[in-house]
């Protein structure tokens, strides 16, 4: 059964970077992409970007573009995102999640969240 | 992008009774090509992530009870519970995964009468 394991909480300064990383195992993990979705407290949930490991090819919604780098080390199984310029309304949990199927962007696996805060 | 519209955004029923939950996307995800919506329904209760429920729309996830069900095409969707627990309290959400950015429905929440 395939376990999605990310870094743990962070407390973070306005205008520096945080890197959160999401950890595969007891399944694959280079066939099927990796989203990573946020949800500020009390909120919704927001997709920020999607990698599939095999090709590294990220994509990225236009609200995150410039400022989050995704990337994905096959041979540790390992997803990174990366959010840089940090305000604090970046504050909330940041999840990782695995597409349903190689290809698929329906998110069948989650990790346990990261919760960052961003605070003078 | 794709917007994601649920309606309502808060719903009270009995247990017992029947949930019904909307959501509407802002152009179609039905890929014709492969007669497939790619809509999906997540379930999320409190200090957890979210859970997958459903998806092509109508598929439910493996191990999901099957008084949840889901429906719709092209444009507009819905979220049925036959038959409301008392575990099924929670926020439920809809996304697209048709074209990204893959969008999320804004919630609807769940409570118990």
């Amino acid at each position: 059964q395939l376990q999605l394991v990310q870094s743990g909480a962070e407390v973070k300064k306005p205008g520096s970077s945080v890197k959160v990383s999401c950890k595969a195992s007891g399944g694959t993990f280079s066939n099927y992409p990796i989203s990573w979705v946020r949800q500020a407290p009390g909120q919704g949930l927001e997709w920020m970007g999607g990698i599939p490991p095999i090709s590294g090819a990220a994509n990225y919604a236009q609200k995150f573009q410039g400022r989050v780098t995704l990337t994905a080390d096959e041979s540790a199984s390992t997803a990174y995102m990366d959010l840089s310029s940090l305000r604090p309304d970046d504050t909330a949990v940041y999840y990782c999640a695995r597409g349903r199927y190689s290809s698929g962007w329906d998110l069948g696996s989650w990790g346990q969240g990261t919760l960052v805060i961003v605070s003078s | 992008d794709i917007v994601m519209t649920q309606s309502p955004d808060s719903l009270a029923v009995s247990l017992g009774e029947r949930a019904t939950i909307n959501c509407k996307s802002s152009q179609s995800v039905l890929y014709s090509s492969k007669n497939k919506n790619y809509l999906a329904w997540y379930q999320q209760k409190p200090g957890q992530p979210p859970k997958l429920l459903i998806y092509w729309a109508s598929t439910r996830e493996s191990g999901v009870p099957d008084r949840f069900s889901g429906s719709g095409s092209g444009t507009d969707f819905t979220l049925t519970i036959s038959s409301l627990q008392a575990e099924d309290v929670a926020v439920y959400y809809c996304q697209q995964y048709y074209s990204p950015p893959y969008t999320f429905g804004q919630g609807t929440r769940l409570e118990i009468k």
